[in-house]
């Protein structure tokens, strides 16, 4: 089974500034990658997943992550955040048959 | 259209009550599952489903069962409800496949007094 790492329970951050969210994951065997956000009150949708092929993925608004299959990373960064960029952020891995969730980053920005 | 519906929204109840929540997906997927989210924001999977196969977390009560009418729904059945019950529960689904993303419905938010 894998576990995810995500380091960071609650990050706060001003307006305009950047953001990284980290995220690790156990095992170095194939896994696909993925972030979702859980904007307050709501269900959890996709930002980003890494599959194959380059290992910087574009997103959703503005949101990018890279993949780092020697650290076994894949850390997720915006340039520069907004008030509407105020939520759960969670880190996810699948191998062939599960899904695994991390424990959540709360990325609080202040105006 | 909403992909991944749940029904009710809020479910208030009290200690030892039976209740259901009802999942629908309209988006073709083989797969639905059931996640359930504590105060915390943890988020931990209960059950899959597909045509085949259900996974059931070990860890979960069996006093919690899914009934899966068809293809297009999940629906969670608890009985016995306890105070430790209380949370948000989501509904997913998806293609079978790691590879495929998991759409996830709004979300149930259970309290049981």
């Amino acid at each position: 089974a894998q576990s995810v790492t995500q380091l960071d329970s609650q990050v706060p951050v001003f307006e305009e500034a950047p953001v990284e969210l980290r995220c690790n994951y156990s095992s170095s065997v194939s896994v696909y990658l993925f972030w979702y956000v859980q904007y307050p009150n709501q269900g959890l949708q996709l930002l980003l997943k890494y599959l194959s092929g380059s290992t910087l993925v574009k997103g959703i608004n503005g949101f990018e992550a890279e993949f780092n299959k020697s650290q076994t990373s894949f850390h997720l960064r915006k340039p520069s955040v907004h008030i509407s960029d105020t939520a759960e952020y969670f880190c996810a891995v699948s191998d062939s048959n599960q899904f695994y969730f991390g424990t959540g980053t709360s990325l609080t920005v202040i105006p | 259209d909403t992909a991944v519906s749940q029904t009710p929204k809020y479910l208030v109840t009290q200690m030892g009550n039976d209740k259901s929540i009802k999942c629908e997906q309209n988006l073709g997927h083989d797969t639905m599952y059931w996640y359930k989210q504590d105060s915390k924001k943890f988020l931990k999977i209960m059950f899959s489903y597909n045509n085949k196969e259900l996974i059931i977390n070990e860890t979960v009560p069996n006093r919690f069962s899914p009934k899966s009418p068809d293809k297009a729904h999940l629906n969670l059945h608890i009985n016995s409800l306890e105070l430790g019950d209380s949370a948000v529960y989501f509904c997913a689904s998806s293609w079978t496949g790691g590879y495929n993303e998991q759409f996830f419905g709004p979300g149930t938010r259970l309290t049981v007094l």
